[in-house]
């Protein structure tokens, strides 16, 4: 079973400091797509960025980055120089080639002005 | 572009009710799926479609079932609702198998 896993329910950080959001998953699969998805109140879930495995090169999209570790499973989300808009529900999600993204249980980020 | 519209955005149903969900994706995008989210299960994936035919569908009872049409619109549909189908219901599209967008959802309250 493909299963992902995100362990920190909530996290806190001030304003323009670097916080890390975790995420690990197990597959048997060698290719597939990862993304961080953020959900704001507003409940629409906002692609961050996304990571294609078979690439060995981290995905940057501005202050958002992520550190893949293939062999250790693992796909933890960096933010840097927080702003009080990245506070929202973060999910980490993988499409394993068929279309259907398996999601984490969220990381609710808070931003302490 | 426009983005991923979903319809309703609200809807309140009384249990043994049916519901329809509509879905309208990216232009140009021929895949469509439906999540539920809930606090307690958090998001599950109901099911994919791609040029009118089912490809993918998640572990849900039959009340749960969907189409696409010719213009990849997609609508879901739940029969006999019960309170436990009170959810997030997000519809998102996909262009080649890359990221999916996401609508703004529909919040379906039954009681």
């Amino acid at each position: 079973a493909q299963t992902v896993t995100q362990s920190q329910p909530e996290m806190s950080v001030q304003e323009a400091e670097t916080v890390t959001l975790s995420c690990t998953y197990d597959t048997s699969e060698s290719d597939y797509y990862l993304f961080w998805y953020k959900q704001p109140p507003s409940r629409q879930m906002i692609l961050v960025i996304r990571q294609e495995a078979y690439k060995q090169q981290n995905a940057t999209e501005n202050r958002f980055s992520v550190n893949f570790q293939k062999a250790a499973k693992s796909f933890s989300l960096k933010i840097s120089d927080s702003q009080l808009g990245d506070a929202a529900m973060y999910f980490c999600a993988f499409n394993f080639g068929n279309e259907k993204l398996t999601f984490g249980t969220g990381t609710r980020l808070t931003i302490i002005p | 572009k426009a983005g991923v519209t979903q319809t309703p955005r609200y809807l309140i149903k009384t249990r043994g009710q049916q519901v329809t969900l509509s879905c309208s994706p990216i232009s140009g995008h021929r895949s469509v799926s439906w999540y539920q989210q809930t606090p307690g299960q958090g998001l599950q994936f109901l099911f994919e479609y791609f040029s009118e035919t089912q490809r993918n569908k998640g572990n849900f009872p039959g009340r749960f079932s969907g189409r696409q049409f010719s213009n990849s619109r997609s609508e879901m549909n739940v029969s006999t609702l019960e309170l436990g189908d009170s959810a997030l219901y997000l519809c998102a599209s996909t262009f080649q198998g890359t990221e999916a967008f996401f609508g703004q959802g529909t919040r379906l309250t039954v009681v």
